[in-house]
């Protein structure tokens, strides 16, 4: 069973440009996470998906972030325009969500985002 | 407000020895659930223990353990015959029923051959 999927891998872009991070959840996995980490902040939630529906976006850092979850299976992280404070490694995760019972968080292997 | 604390930067460990992972937590709640993730230099988050607040017993997979106790809102993890692999960033993380984990700041565990 593949995991979560993130796209590209490693993104390098030039300050000004607008970036897409792309996520595909662990298939019936209906919750799904987008996280930023950097070395002085740490590991930061930005936005979190239920069912398809935006739950809490008290995270993400301002207008030039935004989110979308267009169906079960896809979702993008949009900055635009990028900064250098935004080079950061972006981690997507999604979880099963069995009635009232949360579950486990499982990571994707991370965007390397680089804004020169 | 939930907060969770790694006071321990950075730990090292020599290889076959045995180490503990400090972890304390803030919050109102007693229905909740507490994880270890572990991120090896590849930076993926990998899950490595999961406990239910509900359980008293203490969650084991394999090496790992850990030290749950609910009163003082405390979740160590107890690593046994660290091994090389074990090197990595060990974050640990709180979350409740539907809503968002939060994560401590880590932990970087060194093991020395």
């Amino acid at each position: 069973d593949a995991g979560v999927i993130q796209s590209p891998r490693h993104e390098v872009t030039e300050m000004g440009q607008e970036v897409t991070l792309r996520c595909k959840p662990i298939s019936g996995h209906n919750s799904l996470f987008w996280y930023r980490q950097t070395m002085m902040r740490g590991l930061e939630l930005l936005i979190y998906f239920n069912n398809n529906v935006p739950i809490d976006d008290s995270g993400m850092p301002e207008d030039r972030f935004s989110a979308k979850m267009p169906n079960a299976s896809f979702s993008t992280l949009k900055i635009q325009p990028s900064e250098p404070r935004d080079s950061a490694v972006y981690f997507c995760a999604s979880s099963p969500t069995k009635h009232e019972v949360a579950d486990t968080q499982y990571f994707g292997p991370g965007t390397r985002l680089t804004v020169l | 407000a939930q907060t969770v604390t790694q006071s321990q930067p950075e730990m090292s460990v020599q290889e076959a020895e045995t180490v503990t992972l400090s972890c304390t937590y803030d919050t109102s709640e007693s229905d909740y659930y507490l994880f270890w993730y572990k991120q090896p230099p590849s930076r993926q988050m990998i899950l490595v223990i999961r406990q239910e607040a509900y359980k008293q017993q203490n969650a084991t997979e394999n090496r790992f353990s850990v030290n749950f106790q609910k009163a003082a809102k405390s979740f160590s993890l107890k690593i046994s015959d660290s091994q090389l692999g074990d090197a990595a960033m060990y974050f640990c993380a709180y979350k409740k029923n539907f809503n968002k984990f939060y994560f401590g700041s880590g932990t970087k565990l060194n093991v020395k051959p």
